[in-house]
């Protein structure tokens, strides 16, 4: 069965370090997978995604993630935080049934101190 | 406005009464799908429709739970009975059909709280 582990319930950057979330997934195919970013009142907003070919993949608002197989990984990173980059992410992969609903993993708050 | 749309967006409610949700996907959108959001979770799959045809239920979707889609435009989703157990965000999406995948897009979601 799909799933999806972000290990970091809650991370604290200062504006304009680096940033890297991270997700891992257990999957027994290739793995379709996605970021998402969710601020208080807002829907669910796609970052970016990976279907296959570059394990490298950017994403919008400056950000990129990297697929490494042997890992199980998709992190996210970016390389300056601003504060408005302050919400909720969340990894999933795509189920290979024919509903191709998402699992979600159970996010990481993301908080950007001055 | 072109995006998924969601009402209400917040429902207050007491212990078994009965709720509704609507969701209005992006027109011509085939595919609409109801997730479930609790605090500190991320969201969990709960339904989805191909047009008006509901084709998966998630185990969480209980019998108190209906969703429809009867014209294969917008849905509701039903809760009979509520408890204190179902207060959460509930999220729709919709996305094109066809492919392996398509992107889903997400409406801002309706905040149940059960009392």
């Amino acid at each position: 069965a799909q799933s999806v582990t972000q290990p970091d319930i809650h991370i604290t950057v200062s504006e304009g370090a680096s940033l890297e979330l991270r997700c891992n997934y257990s999957y027994g195919a290739t793995p379709y997978l996605f970021w998402y970013v969710q601020s208080p009142g807002q829907g669910l907003q796609l970052l970016l995604k990976y279907f296959s070919g570059d394990t490298l993949v950017q994403g919008i608002k400056g950000f990129e993630a990297e697929f490494k197989r042997s890992q199980s990984s998709f992190n996210l990173r970016k390389p300056s935080v601003h504060w408005s980059d302050a919400a909720e992410y969340f990894c999933a992969v795509v189920s290979s049934g024919t509903g191709n609903q998402f699992y979600f993993g159970t996010g990481t708050s993301l908080t950007v101190i001055p | 406005d072109t995006g998924v749309s969601q009402n209400p967006r917040h429902k207050i409610t007491k212990r078994g009464q009965n709720v509704t949700f609507r969701c209005d996907p992006i027109s011509e959108h085939n595919r609409l799908y109801w997730y479930r959001q609790t605090l500190g979770q991320g969201p969990e799959f709960l339904t989805y429709f191909q047009n008006e045809a509901q084709l998966e239920k998630s185990r969480l979707l209980s019998d108190r739970f209906s969703a429809e889609r009867p014209k294969g435009s917008f849905s509701t989703l039903e809760i009979q009975r509520t408890e204190q157990g179902d207060s959460a965000m509930y999220l729709c999406a919709s996305s094109e059909r066809g492919g392996s995948y398509n992107e889903q897009f997400f409406g801002p979601g309706t905040r149940l709280t059960v009392l």
